[in-house]
């Protein structure tokens, strides 16, 4: 059965701690995405990747890190730096050779600061 | 950079009303165009897509349009009914493998 897997589904977090979001697809995507979701409002891309060893930022980086090391995994960092970081996380993955592609995206982590 | 807006924010129809979202860009190297539909507590899926080559695309009760020297493109909803209560965004894929997503529209269709 393939498809996005994220993990957990529901984090709390302390102030001042690090944690780390899982993102795992075995769709066999070149590319994949993390987005944040703020109560009514957009997708906000946070970093992607179109392949493995190499990722970039997107518009809101700042507070966040990721890695790279395998094809199937994209996992998220939220650190300590991120002044906001309660909020609904995406993770999507999409076939990076072709412009005309889906986004299959992970069933989200709410992240909450405690 | 890049930039997508989304237009309405909310949308209350009657059901068996249609309903319209639109999404203007600035991208013009962007060649295609898809919308999600975002359930409550879900996750976004696609729900049609249309590429610059066409101008319009339809699936049973969904059309999109597309007008690429307008920069626009929007997503028709027929015969509305209640399950189609949800968030749509539009979204297009831009050059070195981002896709951006529009603000979303919150529908409600109401029974």
């Amino acid at each position: 059965d393939g498809g996005i897997t994220q993990s957990p589904k529901y984090l709390f977090r302390k102030e001042g701690q690090n944690v780390t979001l899982s993102c795992e697809q075995n769709l066999n995507h070149d590319a994949m995405y993390w987005y944040r979701q703020d109560p009514g409002q957009g997708l906000r891309l946070i970093y992607y990747s179109h392949i493995v060893n190499d990722f970039q930022k997107g518009d809101i980086a700042e507070g966040y890190s990721v890695s790279r090391e395998k094809k199937e995994s994209f996992p998220l960092t939220v650190t300590s730096a991120q002044k906001n970081p309660t909020a609904f996380y995406l993770c999507a993955s999409s076939i990076a050779d072709r412009e005309d592609t889906e986004a299959f995206f992970g069933q989200g982590t709410r992240l909450t600061v405690v | 950079g890049e930039n997508v807006e989304q237009h309405p924010s909310t949308l209350s129809v009657q059901e068996g009303d249609s309903a319209v979202i639109k999404c203007t860009y600035s991208d013009s190297a962007s060649n295609y165009f898809p919308w999600y539909k975002q359930e409550l507590g879900k996750r976004p899926q696609l729900i049609i897509d249309i590429r610059s080559n066409v101008g319009e695309k339809k699936d049973q009760r969904i059309a999109v349009t597309l007008n690429k020297t307008a920069k626009h493109f929007s997503l028709h909803i027929t015969e509305t009914q209640p399950e189609d209560s949800a968030v749509y965004f539009c979204a297009l894929f831009t050059g070195g493998f981002k896709t951006i997503f529009g603000a979303g529209t919150r529908l409600f269709v109401k029974a």
